[in-house]
This record gives structure tokens, C-alpha cells and sequence, in this order.
């Protein structure tokens, strides 16, 4: 089973700047098979990034994906007060979908 | 628009059963596996099996084989999460989630459930 650990396990962040998560996969996972999810508290999971680096329409662009093998990057370009949440990257492979433990972004 | 409904809250005893629905609306309801995920109080998302509603076909993760059924009722777009006997440790909120497929072997999930939270108490 392929394991993700995402980094930092809360990161704390001020409107306006720069957020980078990371997820590191136990081993090389396809790169079009990294996903990222926005969970909101009392809200359901909301697909971010899928592919790596796509985003599906409603993610806004201050949100890119990028990676291969086996790390991968969550980049928000400027933070707006909505984005600060938890996030998961998730894989699939070997018929089981894995998720990582988290991230949370919290305002500092 | 593409919806996922998910039965309401329950709240159960320890040793008793429990059915809980995710109902899609607004796409071709068997041509996309379901997914469903488990997230505890407090805690992260984890994988627990998925269905594909054409013709009932399942996975499961081995952590949850033998102690969930996931099953589709496809002439009313449901698919559903069944226990036989619940534990307290069964206390979570359940998702279900419409999965995706950008290419082979690779899979997302674009549109999820509200989730339903499943309380085990005595």
C-alpha cells in the first residue's frame, strides 16, 4: 500500500502570502493519479487539484498542483481568508485509493 | 446539477444494524463508481470501498472487508453502506463520492455527499 505524507502537519500563514504543502508518496505514484482536496470544518471534502495539476472548473488559479514520482506540491499563490482549511492529497494505485493525513493552513 | 444525497443523521446502539443512502441526481447515475469514505471525530479520510452502480461490481478496502456492505439499487440511482452489527468505534461520519477517471489507473473523486454522521452509544 502507498502511503502519502503531507508536510507541514499545520502550517500558519497570514492573508496575502504564500502557502506550499507537501505530500510525499511511499513510493513513485503516476503523477496523473495526485488529487487535492479542501476540507472546511462541518463541510464535506471539495475537489482542488486532480492529475497533479489540473484544476477542475470552480478551483480559482491562485491554486496549482505540481510534482512527479513520488513528491508533490500544493501552491497557493496569495492566501484569501476562505482558504484557510484543512487539505488532503489523495493517490490511487493498486485498485485502493490512499489518503494523506492532512495539512491544516491556519491564519497566524 | 450533478448532487449526491446522503441519508440523515442516526444515531445506534452498539450489536444493532444500520443502512445509510447516497442517492445521485442530474448524471448517468450507473456509468460512475461510488466511493466511500470514513473521517472519525477529529480525524482524516480514509478509503473504505466503492460500488459501480451498472452492475453492482465492488471493492473494498481490507480494512473494512467484512465489516461494511456497500451495495447500489440502480432503478433508484442509490447506493447504500450497511452494517450488521455496529460498534462504537463505527462512530464517523460517512461520505459517499462520485468517482472520476482522468486516464487508466487513474481516479479521483469530483462531486461528494454532505456525509452523514453515524453515532454508536449505548
Amino acid at each position: 500500500e502507498i502511503v502519502l505524507t503531507q508536510s507541514p502537519g499545520t502550517l500558519s500563514l497570514s492573508p496575502g502570502e504564500r502557502g506550499t504543502l507537501s505530500c510525499r508518496a511511499s513510493q513513485s505514484v503516476g503523477s496523473s493519479s495526485l488529487a487535492w482536496y479542501q476540507q472546511k470544518p462541518g463541510q464535506a471534502p471539495r475537489l482542488l487539484i486532480y492529475g497533479a495539476s489540473s484544476r477542475p472548473t470552480g478551483t480559482p488559479d491562485r491554486f496549482s498542483g505540481s510534482g512527479s514520482g513520488t513528491d508533490f506540491t500544493l501552491t497557493i499563490s496569495r492566501l484569501e481568508p476562505e482558504d484557510f482549511a484543512m487539505y488532503y492529497c489523495q493517490q490511487y494505485g493498486g485498485s485502493r485509493y490512499t489518503f494523506g493525513q492532512g495539512t491544516k493552513l491556519e491564519i497566524k | 446539477e450533478v448532487q449526491l444525497v446522503q441519508s440523515g443523521a442516526e444515531v445506534k446502539k452498539p450489536g444493532e444494524s444500520l443502512k445509510i443512502s447516497c442517492k445521485g441526481s442530474a448524471y448517468i447515475f450507473t456509468g460512475y463508481w461510488i466511493v466511500w469514505v470514513r473521517q472519525m471525530p477529529g480525524k482524516g479520510l480514509e478509503w473504505m470501498g466503492m460500488i459501480y452502480p451498472g452492475d453492482s461490481n465492488t471493492t473494498y478496502s481490507p480494512s473494512f472487508q467484512g465489516r461494511v456492505i456497500i451495495s447500489a439499487d440502480k432503478s433508484i440511482s442509490t447506493t447504500y453502506l450497511q452494517w450488521s452489527s455496529l460498534r462504537a468505534s463505527d462512530t464517523a461520519m460517512y461520505y459517499c463520492a462520485r468517482q472520476r477517471q482522468l486516464e487508466p489507473l487513474s481516479y479521483y473523486m469530483d462531486v461528494w455527499g454532505k456525509g452523514t454522521t453515524v453515532t454508536v452509544s449505548s
